[in-house]
């Protein structure tokens, strides 16, 4: 595809819930990563796949957040038992060859 | 650990000059810059690889000093267009891929 592609754009949910945001990178691209931003703020590191090894995952907030990424192209990040503090924008990137990230336009994810 | 980006907010008139700074602590492979308007993505606009490496992009241009573990990014006679919040990215280390963003430096551009 053109771009970096993630689904749903927005997501209201219950505490408690589980969600779960899919990512499409470029096609091509190796480094797939995720991201969070919360209102006002900077970006968060969540989660970083680069080919076949294994995932960075030293800033995901607590084991109530996996991601997984299949066959080196789709991500999905999981959030178990979602909180108020849980809501934020989750962004998704990717790269390739350059180390460039190309930023997807977000899930906007709202937990009541 | 986090690079600390200066000034945070920065408010200028079209045509004015602003300098944006980002240092940090760790030895660096690269530092990326994006700029992130309102409600959208993240967009790329460049990254440095080398120590006091300069960079253009139309009237867009940084600097990395490797050294000091220190880059700037100049915005030369504004347009109203670079409004946003600016974001740099250090990678170093053994996951150079993986981006450590500053909190933001908020760029307003008034006529």
């Amino acid at each position: 595809g053109a771009g970096v592609s993630q689904s749903p754009s927005n997501k209201v949910t219950e505490k408690g819930k589980d969600v779960e945001l899919r990512c499409d990178p470029i096609s091509g691209h190796t480094a797939l990563y995720w991201y969070r931003q919360s209102l006002g703020q900077g970006l968060e590191f969540l989660i970083y796949f680069q080919g076949n090894s294994a995932p960075d995952k030293s800033g995901l907030p607590s084991d109530r957040f996996s991601a997984e990424r299949t066959g080196g192209s789709v991500s999905t990040l999981t959030i178990q038992r979602t909180q108020q503090e849980d809501s934020a924008v989750y962004l998704c990137a990717s790269s390739g060859r350059t180390d460039t990230q190309y930023f997807g336009p977000g899930t906007r994810l709202t937990v009541l | 650990q986090q690079p600390v980006q200066s000034p945070q907010a920065v408010i200028l008139r079209e045509g004015e000059d602003a300098v944006i700074n980002c240092s940090s602590s760790k030895a660096l492979y690269s530092v990326h810059w994006y700029r992130q308007k309102h409600g959208e993505a993240p967009v790329f606009l460049m990254i440095l690889l080398k120590g006091g490496e300069q960079k253009g992009h139309e009237k867009i241009s940084a600097s990395f000093n490797e050294k000091k573990q220190q880059s700037s990014l100049y915005l030369t006679a504004s347009q109203l267009s670079y409004s946003g919040t600016y974001f740099c990215g250090h990678a170093g280390g053994t996951s150079y891929g993986k981006l450590t963003f500053g909190q933001g430096t908020i760029l307003t551009v008034h006529p």
